[in-house]
């Protein structure tokens, strides 16, 4: 039972350049996030997804856009790369809508230069 | 709006206890979290509270008022392994994260 994966772990771009960061999970959740983590912070929410089809912003969803074709999956993607898009990106699932443990995957590391 | 306040650092020695609080003013909330977050890693799920009161759970317990606000988790009988940033997150049918308290234990 993998969980929640994430590609790639590592990354450097330019800035500028587009990106995907790819997010799958295989638990059959309803709820998927995207986090991003910046040094000593805490995590703020980009977007998040109820089920297929169905996606949402969230705290900083700026220069970032999801979609969530099949349950399994929910692609981010950076477009236009900029430094301040530097940081640790988690994606996240939830069986339910609230009072449900979330998994997260190990994490991107992306660094903009 | 979210805001979720916790100390940003705690230090405390091997066996002994550690309490870090978690005060919260959110828009909804349907429950309270903890995870712990070792450097370079994934949160992991430590609790959850939905009623006020005390959940214990081994050496780990988290406490909730929801009338005032705030949260607890009390970490007994600290162990070198225990050094961890804890996140406390509110339940508002998702998941808004504090900043983190980065605990160090010391021999």
């Amino acid at each position: 039972n993998a969980g929640v994966t994430q590609t790639p772990k590592f990354r450097i771009l330019k800035i500028g350049q587009s990106m995907t960061l790819q997010c799958a999970q295989d638990m059959n959740h309803n709820y998927m996030y995207w986090y991003r983590q910046d040094p000593g912070m805490g995590l703020k929410l980009i977007y998040y997804s109820v089920g297929a089809g169905i996606t949402d912003k969230g705290e900083v969803p700026n220069g970032y856009n999801v979609s969530r074709s099949t349950t399994e999956d929910f692609p981010l993607r950076l477009e236009l790369a900029a430094p301040s898009q530097t940081s640790v990106y988690f994606c996240a699932s939830t069986l339910g809508s609230y009072g449900t443990e979330a998994f997260f995957g190990q994490g991107t590391r992306l660094t903009v230069v | 709006g979210q805001n979720i306040d916790q100390p940003t650092e705690m230090t405390a020695t091997e066996g002994a206890i550690v309490q870090i609080n978690c005060t919260y003013q959110t828009s909804g909330f349907n429950g309270l979290f903890w995870y712990q977050q070792h450097a370079g890693e994934a949160p992991t799920f430590l609790s959850y509270n939905v009623l006020d009161g005390l959940e214990e759970k081994g050496r780990f317990s988290s406490f909730l008022s929801r009338s005032k606000g705030y949260s607890y988790l009390l970490l007994k009988e600290l162990q070198m392994k225990d050094s961890a940033s804890y996140l406390c997150a509110v339940d508002d049918y998702k998941l808004s994260f504090g900043a983190g308290t980065t605990v160090t234990v010391r021999a």
